[in-house]
């Protein structure tokens, strides 16, 4: 079975340019997650999504960063314009929905944007 | 060797001897808690978890301990292998009627094994 797919796994842009990441979850899992993760730190939720909807995006700067989940399945995470603090890892992860069940999330390797 | 979390985010210890990564969570109301182990340019892979009405959990290798009282959670890693070294990260959830709900995962502890 395929895990979480992202792309590209590597990017470099300038500073006020736009850029985007991609991911497809695995197959079957309705719940999507964006993290950000800083060098050294844990993964930081920017938003959620439960099918389409955006159920949790309250870490989501709005004015720059923008995510699409088109049809429920993959996703789009995009920031325009860049900062330079927004060189990190962009994670993405999905898991299958459970009433009161336990919470596995599986992780793809993750988008490492750097900012110049 | 062990861990005391945040406050030592490196910990070293020899091949073949067993590991305790600490970790402080914050919230009270958290029920169950992940382990994940991240090597370096991948994502966080699950290793372990353990809901709250629990105090132990055994997998292959690997112990979790929960002490709700001091909100205080480990792993234990026995004879430790090289390709344990790693990021450790300790996940905290609220689980629940509305399922999937984010983790929150702590800062994390580097383990160095030492062949």
């Amino acid at each position: 079975e395929a895990g979480v797919v992202q792309s590209p796994r590597y990017k470099i842009i300038e500073k006020k340019q736009p850029v985007a990441f991609w991911c497809n979850p695995i197959s079957g899992h309705n719940t999507l997650y964006w993290y950000l993760q800083n060098l050294g730190q844990g993964p930081e939720l920017l938003i959620r999504y439960e099918n389409e909807e955006a159920v949790d995006d309250s870490q989501l700067p709005k004015d720059r960063f923008s995510a699409e989940r088109l049809k429920g399945v993959d996703s789009t995470l995009k920031i325009q314009p860049a900062e330079l603090g927004d060189s990190a890892v962009y994670l993405c992860a999905s898991s299958f929905k459970t009433s009161g069940g336990t919470n596995e999330q599986f992780f793809g390797p993750g988008t490492r944007l750097t900012v110049l | 060797g062990e861990s005391v979390g945040l406050h030592l985010p490196t910990l070293s210890v020899q091949e073949g001897d067993n590991s305790i990564i600490n970790c402080a969570y914050s919230n009270s109301a958290s029920d169950y808690f992940i382990w994940y182990k991240q090597e370096s340019g991948k994502g966080p892979q699950f290793i372990i978890d353990i809901r709250s009405n629990m105090d132990k959990r055994q997998g292959q290798r690997v112990t979790v301990l929960l002490n709700k009282t001091v909100k205080h959670l480990s792993l234990q890693i026995a004879a430790t292998q090289p390709g344990d070294s790693a990021v450790y990260f300790c996940a905290e959830n609220r689980a629940g009627r509305s399922g999937n709900t984010p983790l929150v995962f702590g800062k994390g502890t580097r383990l160095s094994v030492i062949a």
